[in-house]
């Protein structure tokens, strides 16, 4: 069965330091993965995804995500929190292969904090 | 750019009543989808369609019903509301490729009581 596991419902950070959100995945075939943003009262927002190539992948806002197909795991990070990166996160999968690739699997999310 | 617009964003239902929540997109997407947003549950995917005239079940169908009549409009119909149907829905696009990002709308917040 496909999945998406955040294992940290929260993270907190302070300013300036740099900050991970962690995501694991499992699907059959490559994965297609993503990351977006949710602040309050608001939709989500895109931020950045690997579909292929390099493994290092940039996105809006300077956040960038990491792919490591030996760990099944594509974390996002971000060199210098702000306050304003303070959301809720969520990573997203889709298989390729024909059967599971019309649907996104989705993470519960990870609520970032960043103190001033 | 419109992008994906949802209505009404707020919405307190009594028991029993039905209401049809509206979401239209302008951006040429074949697949729309349903959501809903629960605390600490993420995202259930209610319905999705791959375009005009199609429509499939998501995870959590019971008690809600879509159409979809043209490409730009994808309605949500809850027909007999219920307070396990309180939550935030959210209406998202994404072009036929599977490698594309999706669009969200501002979500509607729906109480049942």
């Amino acid at each position: 069965a496909q999945s998406v596991a955040q294992p940290e419902d929260q993270v907190n950070v302070a300013e300036g330091n740099p900050l991970t959100v962690k995501c694991t995945y499992s699907v059959s075939g490559n994965p297609y993965l993503f990351w977006y943003v949710q602040y309050p009262n608001r939709g989500l927002q895109f931020l950045l995804k690997y579909i292929t190539g390099d493994n290092l992948v940039k996105g809006s806002y300077g956040f960038e995500a990491e792919f490591n197909k030996s760990q099944t795991s594509f974390h996002l990070k971000k060199p210098s929190a702000l306050v304003s990166d303070s959301a809720l996160y969520f990573c997203a999968v889709r298989g390729t292969n024909a059967g599971n690739n019309r649907k996104l699997i989705w993470g519960l999310g990870t609520s970032l904090a960043v103190n001033p | 750019n419109a992008g994906v617009t949802q209505t009404p964003k707020f919405r307190i239902l009594k028991i029993g009543q039905s209401m049809t929540l509206q979401c239209t997109q302008d951006m040429n997407h074949n697949y729309m989808y349903w959501y809903r947003q629960d605390p600490g549950m993420g995202l259930k995917l209610i319905y999705y369609s791959v375009g005009a005239g199609i429509t499939d079940k998501g995870e959590v169908p019971n008690g809600y019903n879509v159409s979809r009549s043209t490409t730009e409009d994808f309605p949500l119909r809850l027909e007999l509301a219920a307070p396990s149907q309180t939550s935030v829905y959210f209406c998202a696009s994404s072009l036929v490729q599977t490698n594309t990002e999706a669009f969200f709308g501002q979500g509607t917040r729906l109480t049942v009581v």
